[in-house]
C-alpha cells in the first residue's frame, strides 16, 4: 500500500459547484495533513493544514480529517477556473523520522 | 517577509558533470528539506537539513547530498549527473521542522543532456 493516495484525475468540475478531493494514508500514526495545489510549471504553495480530527474551514476551502479511516479531503466550494490545478496531499509519516511524504496530486479541471 | 529563494532557476549540464543548486528560506525557518519532482514519480523526498545537521533522508542514492550554512542557507549537489536526474528541484523551508507547514522555494529546472 502507498503512503499516500490521491486520485490523479482528472477531476472537471463545473464552475460553481463543489470540488472534492480525497487522499488516503497508510500510517496511523500521522499527525500532520497538508494540501497544496500547484499550477503548471509552478512550485507547490501550501493552502490548508489540518492536524485535528474534524473540518477545518478557510474561506471557500475546507479540509476534513477522519484519523480512524485514514482519510483526509479538501472541499472547494464555487469552484472558479482558476482553481484548475494540481492539489497535492502530504502526510508526515512517524515511522520514516516524521518526514512529509507527498501523494503524486488530482488534477482538477474547473469547466467554465 | 522574503519567500524561500532558490537558484539558479535554470540549469543545463551534460552527463557526468556536477551541480549545486542554492536554497535560501523564509528568515527564522530552520528547516530546509528538499525534494525532486518528475512527472511520473511526483514530489519524491531527498533530505531535509535542520540547523546545519541532516535529520532525514529519503532514498536516492549517494550522488545527491547537500548541507546546511549557519544561516540556514542550504546546498544540494549532485555529482556524476545522469539522464534519469532532469527534473524539477524544489526546496521547501519551516520553522522547525518537516511535521509543520513548509513554503516552497520556485525550484530550479535541471536538465541533464
Amino acid at each position: 500500500q502507498k503512503e499516500v493516495e490521491q486520485n490523479s484525475g482528472p477531476l472537471s468540475v463545473p464552475e460553481g459547484a463543489i470540488a472534492s478531493l480525497n487522499c488516503t494514508y497508510s500510517d496511523r500514526g500521522s499527525q500532520s495533513f497538508f494540501w497544496y495545489r500547484q499550477y503548471s510549471g509552478k512550485s507547490p504553495e501550501l493552502i490548508m493544514s489540518i492536524y485535528s480530527n474534524g473540518d477545518k474551514e478557510d474561506g471557500r476551502f475546507t479540509a476534513q480529517l477522519n484519523k480512524a479511516s485514514q482519510y483526509v479531503s479538501l472541499l472547494i466550494r464555487d469552484s472558479q477556473p482558476s482553481d484548475s490545478a494540481t492539489y497535492l496531499c502530504a502526510v508526515n509519516i512517524p515511522n520514516r523520522d516524521d518526514k512529509i511524504i507527498f501523494g503524486k496530486g488530482t488534477r482538477l479541471h474547473i469547466l467554465p | 517577509k522574503a519567500g524561500v529563494t532558490q537558484t539558479p532557476r535554470y540549469l543545463i549540464k551534460t552527463r557526468g558533470q556536477q551541480v549545486t543548486l542554492s536554497c535560501s528560506p523564509i528568515s527564522g525557518h530552520r528547516s530546509v528539506s528538499w525534494y525532486q519532482q518528475t512527472p511520473g514519480q511526483g514530489l519524491q523526498f531527498l533530505f531535509e537539513y535542520f540547523s546545519e545537521t541532516q535529520r532525514n533522508k529519503g532514498n536516492f542514492p549517494g550522488r545527491f547530498s547537500g548541507r546546511q550554512f549557519s544561516n540556514s542557507r542550504s546546498e544540494m549537489n549532485v555529482s556524476t549527473l545522469e539522464l534519469g536526474d532532469s527534473a524539477l528541484y524544489l526546496c521547501a523551508s519551516s520553522f522547525a521542522g518537516t511535521g509543520l507547514e513548509a513554503f516552497f522555494g520556485q525550484g530550479t529546472r535541471l536538465t541533464v543532456v
